[in-house]
């Protein structure tokens, strides 16, 4: 079974350049969650898709990122502009259904890096 | 006060130590707990997962919930250098869409 793909892998930019990662997850799996993870520190939630509907996105500043999920599929995270604190590794995950300990399955991230 | 709090690391041992990593956390609401790995340059990968209180063992790793005193620990036995690795512990509630509320994590190194 193929795992969750994320590109791009690496991505360097200036300060209020934009930018944006893709995931295609676990083929089957009908949630896809985007979360930010800052050096030193554990992942946190910025969007939460149940195949193409947001369930939750309290954590995402709404001002500079976006997020949407195509068909219930792919999914983009666009940040626009950067800022330097966005400097972080992006990682996407997919699990087959929330709330009873199910397990996410997380891809490889893209660490970006704003100058 | 954070949701989770984590031990802070980073942690070296020499093989065959045992390891123990440990995290509080706030909510009682809470009743899934999970360990997950991250290698460098990986994403998490889930470890261990336990529903409420209780233990569970896999291997040469138990992890233990204590909701009574809202702590939680994960155990390595005999530890390989093929542990070295970040432990992240994470938690969530019932219910659909919980969201999943993780540690800061901590680094463990092994020493041949």
């Amino acid at each position: 079974e193929a795992g969750v793909a994320q590109s791009p892998r690496y991505k360097i930019i200036e300060k209020r350049q934009s930018v944006a990662f893709w995931c295609n997850p676990i083929s089957g799996h009908a949630t896809l969650y985007w979360y930010q993870q800052i050096l030193g520190q554990g992942p946190k939630l910025l969007i939460q898709f149940q195949n193409n509907g947001v369930v939750d996105d309290s954590q995402l500043p709404k001002d500079r990122f976006s997020a949407e999920r195509l068909k219930g599929v792919d999914s983009t995270l666009k940040i626009q502009p950067a800022k330097l604190e966005d400097s972080a590794v992006y990682l996407c995950a997919s699990s087959t259904r929330t709330g009873g300990g199910e397990t996410q399955y997380f891809g490889p991230g893209t660490r970006l890096l704003v100058l | 006060q954070k949701e989770v709090e984590q031990d802070p690391g980073p942690l070296s041992v020499p093989e065959g130590a045992i390891v123990s990593l440990n995290c509080t956390y706030s909510n009682s609401a809470f009743q899934y707990f999970m360990w997950y790995r991250q290698y460098s340059r990986k994403g998490p990968e889930l470890l261990m997962y336990t529903y409420s209180s209780g233990n569970k063992e896999d291997g040469r790793f138990t992890a233990q919930v204590d909701k009574s005193s809202k702590y939680i620990s994960l155990f390595i036995r005999d530890s390989q250098p093929s542990d070295s690795a970040t432990y992240l512990c994470a938690m969530h509630p019932t219910g659909a869409n919980s969201k999943l509320t993780f540690g800061k994590g901590i680094t463990l190194s092994v020493r041949p």
